[in-house]
Order: C-alpha cells, then sequence, then structure tokens
C-alpha cells in the first residue's frame, strides 16, 4: 500500500520557538494532503488543507499565521507551528490520497511538546 | 454540520470473540465512510472505505456497513485477537474532508 512518511515522530521544544513537520507521500503523488490535531482521548480534528501550489485552507478556528502550511510540490507538504506555546502541545498527523475519494494513507504523527 | 458519534467509547473482551463497533453521523450526504485503526502515539491506519453506493466492505476478520439513510455504520471484527486491541475511528466524508468520532477503545484480553 501507499506510505506516508512523517518527521519528526517527537519533538521537545522550548516556548516562543517553531518547529517544522514533514510529511512526504513516498510512492505516490499526492495533489492534496491533509493536516489533523489531536488531544489527548479526543478525536482528530482537521487543521487545513494542503494543495500543491496553492495556499493551503484552514478549517475554522485554525490561526493560519500561527501553522504555516506550504506544498512545494506533490510528495511533500511542511506544517511549521511557530512561536509555540504549550497550550500547542498535541498529536500532529498529516494524510494524503493518490486520487479524490480513494482510501487516506496517514503518517506516524508527530507528538509535539512545548516547554 | 456534520457530527459522527461512536458508542460504545470504550470496550473490553475475551480473545476469540466477535465484536461490533458503532459509528452515527447527522449528516447523510456523504461521499464515503471511513474505519480507522489507532495504535497509541502513532499514526492512522486505513481498514475499509465504504462508498456511499455501496453497503458493505469486507477485509479478513473486518466487515464494515453502512446504513445511509439512518446515518449508521459499524464495524464488525469476528474472532478477536490481543493484537486487535487499538483505537478504532470512523470518518465520514461529506466535502473531501474527513470529519472523525471519537474512537472506540478496544481491549481484546488474551
Amino acid at each position: 500500500g501507499a506510505v506516508v512518511s512523517q518527521h519528526p515522530s517527537r519533538v521537545i521544544c522550548k516556548s516562543g520557538t517553531s518547529v517544522k513537520i514533514e510529511c512526504r507521500s513516498l510512492d505516490f503523488q499526492a495533489t492534496t494532503m491533509f493536516w489533523y490535531r489531536q488531544f489527548p482521548k479526543q478525536s482528530l480534528m482537521l487543521m487545513a488543507t494542503s494543495n500543491e501550489g496553492s495556499k493551503a485552507t484552514y478549517e475554522q478556528g485554525v490561526e493560519k499565521d500561527k501553522f504555516l502550511i506550504n506544498h512545494a510540490s506533490l510528495t511533500l507538504s511542511t506544517l511549521t507551528v511557530t512561536s509555540a506555546h504549550p497550550e500547542d502541545s498535541s498529536f500532529y498527523i498529516c494524510s494524503a490520497s493518490r486520487d479524490y475519494n480513494e482510501k487516506l494513507f496517514f503518517g506516524s504523527g508527530t507528538q509535539l511538546s512545548v516547554l | 454540520k456534520q457530527e459522527v458519534t461512536q458508542i460504545p467509547a470504550a470496550l473490553s473482551v475475551p480473545e476469540g470473540e466477535n465484536l461490533v463497533l458503532n459509528c452515527s453521523f447527522t449528516d447523510s450526504a456523504i461521499y464515503n465512510l471511513q474505519w480507522f485503526r489507532q495504535d497509541p502515539g502513532k499514526g492512522l491506519t486505513s481498514l475499509l472505505l465504504i462508498q456511499s453506493s455501496q453497503r458493505e466492505q469486507t477485509s479478513g476478520r473486518l466487515n464494515a456497513s453502512l446504513d445511509k439513510s439512518s446515518g449508521r455504520s459499524t464495524l464488525y471484527i469476528a474472532a478477536s485477537q490481543p493484537g486487535d486491541s487499538a483505537t478504532y475511528l470512523c470518518a465520514s466524508d461529506s466535502s473531501y474532508k474527513l470529519i472523525f468520532g471519537s474512537g472506540t477503545r478496544l481491549l481484546v484480553r488474551p
């Protein structure tokens, strides 16, 4: 099956620093990638939809200036958490699919802890 | 606004038992319904995807059904094994966006 690689798997940073998370589709081209956030014991919440070559579409309540998304190629999307604060500590997961209405394949997630 | 609910929130069963996980959604205008498995601290594994025109999908010991009219989907796991222990999430796709339920945490006891 398709493989989506997400790095890093875990990051601990100081408050005020920026953290970049990469999501790569290793064996297929993904026009669209998605970024989710999951707080402990809660469901995944869609943060934004990342389209190659265009601006990301953010869900209501997600600060686009804080969560910068770049989808520079058909196989790579990045999420940068700028000026991270402890309340940004969460599990971030990306996903991608080959085509519309096909299965989504997920990265292994990134556990972000902001001290 | 689509809302997805999963019942039960947690389930503990002895090995070998057949079990059913439930998922309900409020907006029946969906493109598909998907079931995922999540292991602690890890990403999601897609288990089954049921298109809106389909009634069920099967993969090994897993069978998922979809009833759009009633806004329900079930995931049936046959002959459960300890390795099935995980959180199972369902998600509806209404407009190329997945809306997730809060999941069912399953523990299969040896």
